[in-house]
């Protein structure tokens, strides 16, 4: 299967502070990335659709000045989570969409926990 | 937009079989997927269904009705690390909608 790959896995900072989160597909090129959110005992929750060379949609209730996304190339989204607080502590996860042909795969990166203080 | 239910939990003892059941309401269907995800980690792809009928990958099946709006994966001799969340999720036309998932704990 494709490869995602998000870094960093595990990031604590101090409240106020602005943390970047990067996803990459290793050995595809995705031109949609999707950002998922998850707080414990709770399902993936989308909170935006990264598009390369254009501007992200963000799921309702979901601050786009807060969480700032990237997607620069066809390889690489970032998400950046600005003026950080401690209820933005939670599970990011970053996925890109493999399609074509009979395909129609979702490939999920590792996760990054973040933890504000 | 879409309205997806699982069982919250279940359980079952190793070696048995067990069925977890999804029903989904949504307004544009390109496919289910299930997903396993233990705790602390993301999600890793089981299965996809498109198609109705059943799909069968080793230990792990999966059944689609779309008439019916259901779903089901199905789990053959249950080993101690299966012990997990299973989410079940509806693609869209461009967007994956995660279910709630179903917790599993598998008991010797």
């Amino acid at each position: 299967g494709a490869v995602v790959s998000q870094h960093p896995s595990r990031v604590i900072c101090k409240s106020g502070t602005s943390v970047k989160i990067e996803c990459r597909s290793l050995d595809f090129q995705a031109t949609t990335m999707f950002w998922y959110r998850q707080f414990p005992k709770q399902s993936l929750m989308l909170m935006a659709t990264s598009n390369e060379g254009s501007k992200a949609t963000y799921e309702q209730g979901v601050e786009k000045d807060k969480f700032l996304i990237n997607h620069a190339s066809l390889t690489l989204s970032t998400l950046t989570v600005t003026s950080a607080h401690p209820e933005d502590s939670s599970f990011y996860i970053c996925s890109a969409r493999v399609t074509g042909g009979a395909r129609n795969e979702q490939f999920f990166g590792p996760g990054t926990r973040l933890t504000v203080l | 937009g879409q309205n997806i239910d699982q069982p919250t939990e279940m359980t079952a003892t190793e070696g048995a079989i067990v069925q977890i059941n999804c029903t989904y309401q949504t307004s544009g269907f390109n496919g289910l997927f299930w997903y396993q995800q233990h705790a602390g980690e993301a999600p890793t792809f089981l299965s996809y269904n498109v198609l109705d009928g059943l799909e069968e990958k080793g230990r792990f099946s999966s059944f689609l009705s779309r008439s019916k709006g259901y779903s089901y994966l199905l789990l053959k001799e249950l080993q101690m690390k299966d012990s997990a969340s299973y989410l079940c999720a509806v693609s869209g036309y461009s967007t994956l909608t995660f279910g709630k998932g179903t917790m599993l704990l598998v008991s010797p």
